[in-house]
């Protein structure tokens, strides 16, 4: 299976901050990643898919980058409703697996 | 606008089976863009695909490793939905189950989410 792994595990962080959470992957997995957003009690929200692609409705100040083993989902400006755990998770190949989470508080 | 509903029990006691189905609305369990996919979370396992089910001329079935002697998921064309099953379930299947939908490789839509629990 590809591991994936998050850095941070846990970020505190402010409205109006930048932040940028890491994903690596445990061999290539060329742009088959995608960023989710989970808020407590709520099922995971995508918000990139293939890296770096906007998933619609959600806002600009989300984007991704990065291809091969390191990627990276940065926001922008932060927002009240952006608090919540992230998760990266790749496409490349079955069992299609996601990080542990890196949770954003204030 | 897709939306899929689960229903199935919350309860499940050691060694039997656990059961949800997912019903969909706004597409097809048949439709040929899309997959049909289960997933778990739990503290200790985190997010947990479980596998698939999808129509590309041909019903297709995909299932993780770490379930794969245990676990079935079935379409149901005739009611638009597809379903669970876990059998030999043990308190470390104790989770919160999801399914969703895929296409190109993403999740985007979800149902809500339902905590089983395996308790006698």
């Amino acid at each position: 299976d590809i591991q994936m792994t998050q850095s941070p595990s846990s970020l505190s962080a402010s409205v109006g901050d930048r932040v940028t959470i890491s994903c690596r992957a445990s061999q290539s997995i060329s742009t088959y990643l995608n960023w989710y957003q989970q808020k407590p009690g709520e099922a995971p929200k995508v918000l990139i898919y293939a890296a770096s692609s906007l998933q619609s409705g959600v806002p600009s100040t989300f984007s991704g980058s990065g291809s091969g083993t390191d990627f990276t989902l940065t926001i922008s400006s932060l927002q009240p409703e952006d608090f919540a755990t992230y998760y990266c998770q790749q496409s490349y190949s079955t069992p299609y697996t996601f990080g542990r989470g890196t949770k954003l508080e204030i | 606008q897709v939306h899929l509903r689960q229903s199935g029990p919350g309860l499940v006691k050691p060694s039997q089976t656990l059961s949800l189905t997912c019903a969909i609305s706004g597409d097809s369990v048949s439709s040929n863009s899309a997959a049909w996919n289960w997933f778990r979370q739990s503290p200790s396992r985190g997010l947990e695909w479980l596998g698939r089910t999808y129509h590309r001329s041909d019903w297709h079935n995909h299932y993780a490793p770490s379930v794969k002697s245990r676990i079935t998921i079935n379409p149901d064309t005739s009611k638009n939905q597809f379903s669970l099953q876990l059998n030999s379930v043990t308190p470390e299947d104790t989770a919160v189950y999801y399914c969703a939908r895929s296409g190109n490789g993403y999740y985007d839509f979800w149902g809500q989410g339902t905590l089983v629990t395996v308790s006698s």
